[in-house]
């Protein structure tokens, strides 16, 4: 039973790079999301998804994009990679639910540790 | 808009004794959700409980237990007889049912357990 997997665990990258962070699930939820944990920040929406297709920017979305060509992946891109997006990035699923971001439980993947010089 | 406030930043115990986290947060709506996460120092987040507005029942879990005050609007988290195993960064989370809310998180507590 996979779950959520996100890869790579860690990644180094330099500034103007491209970079894309894979996520997976397994349990076919509707919902999934893109985090960023920072220290003082705490976890920070980037983008999110209701559906396979459908996207919408969460609080922090300036410089990253994101697809949803089916509903197992949601990959995250940075376009051109600037040290601000040094970070750890979290990607979650849940079964949705009411509201605009679901009301039932997140469950995380492992994190992606990225850093850009 | 809705708000967590985690007021405790760190919090060190020594193992057996009780600990209390308080989360504290803030909403128009009358129906929301309230959420608690925990993150070990391995990194990856586990979600514990979800707790909904209209159910002021307090839970338990084990050794966790979870006090929900809508009148003070606060949904505390006790780990009772703590162990090393309880270090970790627990954070507390809140999503209301609007159609624009997100889940907002608190900026996390780090409970350290010494042996």
């Amino acid at each position: 039973d996979a779950g959520i997997t996100q890869s790579p665990r860690y990644k180094i990258t330099e500034t103007g790079r491209q970079v894309t962070l894979m996520c997976h699930q397994t349990w076919s939820h509707s919902y999934m999301f893109w985090y960023r944990q920072d220290l003082g920040h705490g976890l920070r929406l980037i983008y999110y998804s209701a559906a396979a297709d459908i996207t919408d920017k969460g609080e922090v979305p300036d410089g990253y994009v994101v697809s949803r060509s089916k509903t197992e992946n949601f990959p995250l891109t940075l376009e051109s990679a600037t040290r601000s997006q040094t970070s750890v990035y979290f990607c979650a699923s849940s079964l949705g639910g009411q509201g605009g971001g679901g009301n039932q439980p997140q469950h995380f993947g492992d994190g992606t540790r990225l850093s850009i010089l | 808009a809705q708000k967590v406030t985690q007021a405790q930043t760190e919090i060190s115990v020594v193992e057996k004794e009780d600990v209390t986290l308080d989360c504290v947060y803030e909403t128009r709506d009358t129906t929301y959700y309230l959420f608690w996460y925990k993150q070990p120092p391995s990194g990856e987040l586990v979600f514990l409980i979800r707790r909904n507005s209209f159910d002021e029942q307090n839970e338990i879990s084990g050794r966790y237990s979870w006090n929900f005050q809508k009148s003070t609007s606060s949904f505390n988290f006790t780990i009772t007889a703590s162990q090393v195993v309880d270090s970790a960064v627990y954070f507390c989370a809140l999503i209301s049912t609007g159609a624009n809310s997100k889940l907002t998180f608190g900026k996390g507590i780090t409970l350290s357990v010494r042996p």
